[in-house]
């Protein structure tokens, strides 16, 4: 079974611009969530995305969003990038209906994002 | 206080040694508790997860979990140079996919 893949794998833009990252998930996975990484804060949720609907979110300025589209591939996005939006943007992808106790995210290879 | 937190390290250990991770978390709503390895530029690796008061092992790998004092631990045993990482603890409450980590803990094994 093919695992998590995420493209682009590296990406370098300038302030102000805006960047769409994307995901797909493993085959039979209907949930989808994005953590970003940095040196300084770690490793931190972002959002998450079931059936199409955000479940849930983190605490991230609204010009992080995301969305997900009906085979379960889920794109984010920032807009007016900032330098401190540089990180590894991880896409985690797990069975999903119950969100319960016993469900393992497996994550992809990331997106290393540069902010110039 | 951070919600979840873990000693920066370096741990350094020699190899066929057993190395000691422990992690605690703040919120006594969580759930299930996640260890991760991450090299070196490659992304998150799950090792185990734990739900339940006590020890699970696998391989060599064993997890314990103590929701009284809220804390987790895993132990690496006969570690090998290739066990050289960090090492991520999450935690997740029972609704939802969030996973909150811990900073991660550096290993580093020494042949």
């Amino acid at each position: 079974k093919a695992g998590v893949t995420q493209t682009p794998r590296y990406l370098i833009k300038t302030r102000g611009q805006q960047v769409t990252l994307s995901c797909s998930p493993i085959s039979g996975h209907r949930s989808v969530s994005w953590y970003q990484q940095t040196p300084g804060q770690g490793l931190q949720f972002l959002f998450e995305y079931f059936s199409e609907t955000q479940r849930n979110k983190g605490n991230f300025p609204g010009r992080f969003s995301g969305r997900q589209f009906s085979n379960s591939r889920s794109e984010m996005n920032v807009s007016t990038l900032e330098l401190g939006d540089s990180a590894l943007y991880l896409c985690a992808s797990s069975w999903g209906p119950r969100a319960g106790d016993q469900e393992t995210q497996y994550f992809g290879p990331g997106t290393r994002l540069l902010v110039l | 206080q951070k919600e979840v937190e873990q000693n920066s390290g370096p741990l350094s250990v020699p190899e066929g040694a057993i190395a000691s991770l422990n992690c605690t978390y703040s919120d006594r709503g969580s759930q299930s508790f996640f260890w991760y390895r991450q090299y070196s530029g490659k992304s998150p690796e799950l090792i185990m997860f734990i739900y339940s008061n006590g020890d699970k092992e696998d391989g060599r790998f064993t997890a314990q979990l103590n929701k009284a004092s809220q804390y987790v631990s895993l132990l690496i045993r006969d570690s090998q140079p290739s066990d050289s990482a960090t090492y991520l603890c999450a935690v997740k409450k029972a609704a939802g996919n969030k996973l909150t980590f811990g900073g991660g803990t550096r290993v580093l094994v020494k042949p």
